[in-house]
């Protein structure tokens, strides 16, 4: 079964510093991973995805992505938080191929916390 | 495209009402989702659509719910009765595989029932 985990409820970081939000998932065969970003009242936006390719995936807002299929691990990165960027991120995983069911399996979501 | 368009924005009911929320998907897109996501279960996926047929029903809390799909550019997410813990934030979200792989969240329903 597809499942994604997020093991973190909440980041908290400087502005300034670079942030990480982490992100394990478990499919059969090759992941589409997803991150998005939901601000207070709104819906959640799209960041960045990983399909094939390039194991390092660029986004809005100076986000990253980093794919490691060794770790199964597809975790989120800034080189600088900005205050903005406090909101609750989501990662999902859909399946490829014969596992494509149309869905994504979300993340329990993480909230990031940029403090001034 | 303005994108998926969810109605009402708000909407407060008493227990026992009946409930309707409406998506407007993006053009072209085949597949559906409706979401409800609350502080203690997060995010989770009611039913989907694919062109139109629901494909996925398993997340359907109760019999209180229903989900209907008439055409590709409308479908709406019932609740009859409606009752207190039905308070959630619910969500649409349209995708087209394999023109794209990104699904497109809407704006959200605030359902309070009193």
């Amino acid at each position: 079964a597809q499942s994604v985990a997020q093991p973190e409820d909440q980041v908290n970081v400087a502005e300034g510093n670079p942030l990480t939000v982490k992100c394990t998932y478990s499919v059969s065969g090759n992941p589409y991973l997803f991150w998005y970003v939901q601000y207070p009242n709104r819906g959640l936006q799209f960041l960045l995805k990983y399909i094939t390719g390039d194991n390092l995936v660029k986004g809005s807002y100076g986000f990253e992505a980093e794919f490691n299929k060794s770790q199964t691990s597809f975790h989120l990165k800034k080189p600088s938080a900005l205050v903005s960027d406090s909101a609750l991120y989501f990662c999902a995983v859909r399946g490829a191929g014969s596992s494509n069911t149309g869905k994504l399996i979300f993340g329990q979501g993480t909230t990031l916390q940029v403090k001034p | 495209d303005a994108g998926v368009i969810q109605s009402p924005r708000h909407e407060v009911t008493e227990m026992g009402q009946e409930v309707t929320l409406r998506c407007k998907p993006i053009s072209g897109h085949d597949y559906l989702f409706w979401y409800r996501q609350t502080m203690m279960r997060g995010l989770e996926l009611l039913i989907y659509f694919n062109n139109n047929v629901p494909i996925d029903d398993s997340g359907m809390p109760e019999d209180r719910f229903s989900a209907k799909m008439p055409n590709a550019s409308f479908s709406t997410l019932k609740i009859q009765p409606s009752e207190p813990r039905d308070s959630a934030v619910y969500f649409c979200a349209t995708t087209a595989p394999p023109f794209t792989d990104t699904q497109y969240f809407g704006p959200g329903t605030r359902l309070t029932v009193l």
